[in-house]
């Protein structure tokens, strides 16, 4: 049974540009949470997903953010015009569905925006 | 809102020594669940323990231990023996309820240095 998984690892870009990231959740479950995590601090949720639909998202999650889970597997989080304070850790966690079920977290994406 | 606070930045122990990460936390609600994530250097959150807020008893899993008093609003975290390996970043997290899902609030982590 293989964890979650996320792409790229790292990524460096300008400001200003675009980036996309992807999420592979632990194959049956079926809720799948975004997070950033900056230097020093514990991870802040970003927004959630059961199945396709994104059930909340965080006050975080400016307009220039978009996460999306088109067939309910994995999950895309796009950042359009880069800024420097989007340069963060960005976390993927899966869970099963129930009311307190444990998320477990992909080995993240840490962006740097120069 | 509901918060967790680790008051312990930074803990440096010779290996063997055992040491305890507080976590402290506020909410509002009845029914919750508290967890412990271990961060090594790789980034990765890994999980520890799940415990739910009517159960108090501690429970031991080979050299962790957690203390969790309702009472006084507190998950603590003991490791018996530390090693080397125990090196990382140890977040507490408090689990909301959002009617579809759970959002994790963390605290801001305690960084564990064991040395030999």
């Amino acid at each position: 049974d293989t964890g979650v998984s996320q792409n790229p690892r790292h990524k460096i870009t300008k400001r200003g540009q675009n980036v996309t990231f992807r999420c592979d959740p632990i194959s049956e479950h079926n809720r799948l949470y975004w997070y950033r995590q900056t230097l020093g601090q514990g991870p802040e949720f970003l927004t959630y997903f059961q199945n396709e639909a994104q059930l909340e998202k965080s006050r975080l999650l400016s307009d220039r953010f978009s996460a999306e889970r088109p067939k309910g597997s994995f999950s895309t989080l796009e950042i359009q015009r880069t800024e420097q304070g989007d340069s963060a850790m960005y976390l993927c966690a899966s869970s099963e569905q129930g009311s307190r079920e444990t998320q477990y977290f992909g080995p993240g994406t840490r962006l740097l925006v120069l | 809102a509901q918060k967790v606070t680790q008051a312990q930045t930074e803990i440096s122990v010779v290996e063997k020594e055992d040491v305890t990460l507080d976590c402290v936390y506020e909410t509002r609600d009845t029914t919750y669940y508290l967890f412990w994530y271990k961060q090594p250097p790789s980034g990765e959150l890994v999980f520890l323990i799940r415990r739910n807020s009517f159960d108090e008893q501690n429970e031991i899993s080979g050299r962790y231990s957690w203390n969790f008093q309702k009472s006084t609003s507190s998950f603590n975290f003991t490791i018996t023996a530390s090693q080397v390996v125990d090196s990382a970043v140890y977040f507490c997290a408090l689990s909301e309820w959002t009617g579809g899902g759970n959002k994790l609030t963390f605290g801001t982590g305690t960084q564990l240095k064991v040395e030999l």
